[in-house]
Formats: C-alpha cells, structure tokens, sequence
C-alpha cells in the first residue's frame, strides 16, 4: 500500500516570509498529488494540486512542486500571512484512491 | 466545487448507543467517502459509499460497526455502532469532484463517555 507522510510536524514562520511544507510518498504509481489546508472546527479544504506529469503549479500566493525521482512534492506559501495559519495535510493519489498524510501546523508569528 | 452539510456537527453519546451522521450534498455525486479523523491526526478512510451498491470499506472497519446507507446521490449516512471511548473522534464525509480532488464536510466531533 501507499504510505505518505511529512517532514515536520510543525512549522513556525514570521509574517511575510515563505514557507515550504514537504511530503514524501512511497507508491511509485501515484499519479496526483494534492494539498489540503484545515482550519479549527472545520473540514479540509482542497488548495492545490499536481499530475505527475507536471513539475510545478502556482496559484497565486500557493504553488507546489512535485520530485518523482525523490518521490516527494512540496507545498510553497509566499509572503505567509496570519490567515494560512491552519493544518496542511498532503495526500497522494493512485487508481482513484488517496492517501493522506500526517498534517504540518503551519502558525503564523505577527 | 461541492457544498457539504454534517448533521450533527457534535454530539456526546453513552457507551452501548449508536449514532447516525447525516451527509448532505448540494450537487448529484457518484462517489462518498466516510473518514474518521482522531484529533490532530490525519484522516483514515472508513469506506467509500456509491449509490445503488454497498459500501466498500477498508481494512480495519466493517459493516457491522460503520453500516452504512446511500438511497440517493446527495445523500449519505454513517452509523457507528455499539459505542466505546475508542469511537471517540471526528467522523467526515467527502465527494470526489472532477479528478481526484475531495470535497469534505465540516465533519461531526463524537464523544463516547
């Protein structure tokens, strides 16, 4: 089976730096990678995604990176604010089904 | 996008009891997804709910425990049955919209005293 996991259980940046939260996968096969972010009390919530056959995808302040060589992709948050403090958690996707991983909380220093 | 409902959003049960979550989806959906999330955990799959057919569930949960129901394509419910502090945790549902993008409800907190 699939096993996914994060680096850091937790990471704590100052307002306006950037961050990088990274996962790493072990299913060779996995062929979509996806970002959530969740909030106190609430669901996850999609923010990002990557096929595999892609390096890299941005929106806006977000973007992730995928290394199929490493088998790990990278969720990248530039000029990090307060409001993206929350729990990421990555997941990876084979054959329809996905595997999440353990959730990095991400707190925001004023 | 999907909009998700959970009925109830908390509730506190006896051990021995049952308890039903609802789910609701503003839109027709072919695949639902019932996950269990123990507090600053990840999220593990209970089972996968398709309409018209029986619930797939994963290693580890059976039918017995987590029966669970899908009469339509916008609805779901998740039983947890026979109740023990061990159930206690956050129970969610979630749709697969477009590719493998998942949708998640605002997920139902139980406790088991």
């Amino acid at each position: 089976g699939e096993s996914v996991g994060l680096h850091l259980p937790t990471l704590s940046v100052q307002e306006g730096d950037n961050s990088i939260i990274n996962c790493a996968y072990s299913n060779s096969a996995s062929d979509y990678f996806i970002w959530y972010k969740q909030e106190s009390g609430k669901g996850p919530q999609f923010i990002i995604d990557i096929r595999s056959n892609v390096g890299e995808k941005k929106d806006q302040r977000i973007a992730v990176t995928l290394n199929k060589t490493a088998k790990h992709f990278s969720l990248h948050i530039t000029e990090t604010q307060p409001e993206d403090s929350a729990v990421y958690f990555c997941a990876a996707s084979w054959g329809g089904k996905s595997t999440f991983g353990d959730g990095t909380t991400l707190t925001v220093k004023p | 996008s999907a909009v998700i409902s959970q009925k109830p959003s908390r509730d506190i049960c006896q051990r021995g009891t049952s308890l039903t979550i609802q789910c609701q989806v503003d839109s027709q959906v072919t695949m639902m997804f019932w996950y269990r999330q123990q507090p600053g955990q990840s999220l593990t799959l209970i089972a996968t709910a398709n309409q018209g057919s029986e619930a797939t569930y994963e290693s580890g949960f059976v039918i017995d425990k987590f029966p669970i129901s899908r009469p339509n394509l916008t609805f779901s419910t998740l039983t947890v049955s026979n109740l023990s502090p061990e159930d206690s945790s956050i129970y969610l549902c979630s749709v697969e919209a477009g590719s493998y993008e998942q949708f998640f409800g605002p997920g139902t907190r139980l406790t088991v005293l």
